[in-house]
Order: C-alpha cells, then sequence, then structure tokens
C-alpha cells in the first residue's frame, strides 16, 4: 500500500483538452514534489512545494501548471499538451525540504498520460 | 550539484545468484544516499538508505549496501537472486530534492 495516493492512474487526451492530475498524501509532509518519467529514464523532477508554496520550478513548460491547495493536496493542470508529454507522472512527498532533511521520498504509483 | 552515476544499464542473473548494482556519488560533503526499486507500471519503492553512522545499510527484501568513502561508491548487493527481484533498480542522492541515476534494470533467469 502507498501513501502517497494518485488520481487517475490511467488518463488518455488530446492535445487541445484540460485536465488534471491529483495527489494526496496524510503523512503531514510538508514537501511534495511532481516528477516526470519517459520510458526506460530515471525521474525528472519538475516542481516542488514547500509549505504551500512553490520552491522549485525546473523550466518547466506553462501548458504544466502546479497548484498545492492544502499541505495534503497537489494538483498538476495540464493543457494544450503535446505527444512528447506522454509520460509517467509521479508525485512524491516528504517531511521538509531542506538540505539538513536526510528523509526519503515517498512516492506514489503514478499516472500514466497518453497524449493523442 | 550532488549527483550518482550507475554503472551498467542492465544486470542479467541467475536466480540464486549474487546481485551486485554498482553506485557511485559526487559529492564534496557527506551525501544522503537512497537505493529505489521500481515494478512495472508502479511508483518506486524505498529499500534503503544511508545518512551518517554504519557503513552497511541492511533493506527490505535481503539487499544491502555499503558506503565506501574512500572509493566514493554505495553499491547495492543481495546474496541470492529471486525471480521477484527482477525490476529497475536507482541509486540517488538528497540535496534538498531527490536526484536520480540512470537506473539499472536488473534480470534473473531461472
Amino acid at each position: 500500500d502507498t501513501e502517497v495516493t494518485q488520481t487517475p492512474k490511467h488518463l488518455v487526451m488530446g492535445m487541445t483538452n484540460k485536465k488534471s492530475l491529483k495527489c494526496e498524501q496524510h503523512m503531514g509532509h510538508r514537501a511534495m514534489y511532481w516528477y516526470k518519467q519517459k520510458a526506460k529514464k530515471p525521474p525528472e523532477l519538475m516542481f516542488v512545494y514547500s509549505y504551500e508554496k512553490l520552491s522549485i520550478n525546473e523550466s518547466v513548460p506553462s501548458r504544466f501548471s502546479p497548484e498545492c491547495p492544502n499541505s495534503s493536496l497537489l494538483n498538476l493542470h495540464l493543457h494544450a499538451l503535446q505527444p512528447e508529454d506522454s509520460a509517467l507522472y509521479l508525485c512524491a512527498s516528504s517531511p521538509r525540504w531542506s538540505r539538513e532533511d536526510n528523509s526519503p521520498l515517498h512516492f506514489g504509483n503514478g499516472t500514466r498520460l497518453t497524449v493523442t | 550539484a550532488q549527483s550518482v552515476t550507475q554503472l551498467g544499464s542492465h544486470v542479467s542473473v541467475s536466480e540464486g545468484a549474487l546481485v551486485l548494482l554498482r553506485c557511485n556519488y559526487s559529492s564534496s560533503v557527506p551525501p544522503y544516499l537512497f537505493w529505489y526499486v521500481q515494478y512495472p507500471n508502479q511508483g518506486l519503492q524505498l529499500l534503503l538508505k544511508y545518512t551518517t553512522g554504519a557503513t552497511l545499510v541492511k533493506g527490505i527484501n535481503g539487499f544491502e549496501a555499503e558506503f565506501k568513502k574512500s572509493e566514493t561508491s554505495f553499491h547495492l548487493t543481495k546474496p541470492s537472486a529471486h525471480m521477484s527481484d527482477a525490476a529497475e533498480y536507482f541509486c540517488a542522492v538528497r540535496d534538498n530534492d531527490m536526484r536520480f541515476g540512470a537506473g539499472t534494470r536488473l534480470t534473473v533467469k531461472p
């Protein structure tokens, strides 16, 4: 059982659609992350939220819009995506976002996104 | 920035044989190192972590890793492979956020 829950598990969308990915954790973690993982590649960091504030945006195109409504929820809003955006999108959380924090990240099972 | 390098994108072993997956880190300060496993169509599951202290770290599913500062290595081992160990393995370093190596796919032959 994963302590980070992502919905939906699978999503197929057209290039003109608007959709959202959702992530939820109830471990009291104050750092939440979005990663993108292409086939046979490692996860690549997209965004980091610390205490509900965006702390890192790894030069992600604006067609990806993150949102952190509260400390337990993380959304990723998708609009006008391209076929090359098809990937596994992973959400993760950790107690804090800090160089002194040696905690592991807890990952959800991801959303498999296909853009047609 | 800290980074990790995994040597070998694919490792194949026979069931019951020793598993050795290699990871080297690049860091000017003591790093926080992790091994994760990813089964098909799933997220990443933590196997073990090194922060400070004991250099031999035991994890889940019979895996362990040894931190060797002199070699800047953090290799993952398991004495006897099982078919269920077939998966993708990622070495990672935490420096604020988590950065991953390229991954090693482990295949276990019957």
